[in-house]
């Protein structure tokens, strides 16, 4: 079985530009959250789908956004990108989505922005 | 809100001494508690969780916690340190209503010298 895949795996942008983020989870998994990790604050939560709804959001600004297709694929987007949203972008898929399942983790999307 | 404290941001062990990485959590209700490790370049990986029943959990490569509810704890630990095990370890809870989010600590890293 395939894993979770991010692409791509590494971007560099300059800030105001916008950016999209990809996730394909592992086959069958239904929910994807995102997380953004920095050596400051370790992972941050960002969101999750599940069937294509948003179910959870994290403490972040409108700029951050993301979808999840019929297929459960997930795209996020960074909008108007700031020098502090340079970060490894993370997904994760779970079966479900509940409380007591583990997550399995893409390698991540490394952000750069100049 | 729920929160997790990793109080160390680095742990050095020499290997084949034992090793023990802390996590302290707060959260509301009974707790869904998880390990996490990231080796340099990679997502994260699972290592066990707690739902419930015996305090101590078994988990992947000879890695064990044990759950303290009266200390809030949950710390991570190796009977014997290789020099493999280095990497970024991450502690993680959950409350108990379904579908919550997963909220992690800041990481720890741990160092085995040969």
């Amino acid at each position: 079985k395939a894993g979770v895949t991010q692409t791509p795996r590494y971007l560099i942008k300059t800030r105001g530009q916008q950016v999209t983020l990809s996730c394909s989870p592992i086959s069958g998994h239904r929910s994807v959250s995102w997380y953004q990790q920095t050596p400051g604050q370790g992972l941050q939560f960002l969101f999750e789908y599940f069937s294509e709804t948003q179910r959870n959001k994290g403490n972040f600004p409108g700029r951050f956004s993301g979808r999840q297709f019929s297929n459960s694929r997930s795209e996020m987007n960074v909008s108007t990108l700031e020098l502090g949203d340079s970060a490894l972008y993370l997904c994760a898929s779970s079966s479900e989505g509940s409380t007591n399942e583990k997550l399995f983790f893409g390698s991540g999307t490394q952000l750069s922005v100049l | 809100a729920q929160s997790v404290a990793q109080p160390e941001d680095q742990v050095n062990v020499a290997e084949g001494n034992p090793l023990t990485v802390k996590c302290t959590y707060s959260v509301s209700g009974n707790p869904y508690l998880f390990w996490y490790v990231q080796y340099p370049n990679r997502g994260l990986q699972f290592l066990l969780k707690y739902i419930t029943g015996d305090n101590l959990v078994k988990g992947s490569y000879g890695f064990e916690a044990e759950f303290n509810k009266s200390q809030t704890s949950f710390h991570l630990k190796k009977p014997s340190a290789l020099v493999s095990d280095s990497a970024l370890y991450f502690c993680a809870v959950r409350d108990g209503r379904g579908y919550s989010t997963l909220t992690f600590g800041k990481g720890t890293m741990l160092l085995v010298s040969p």
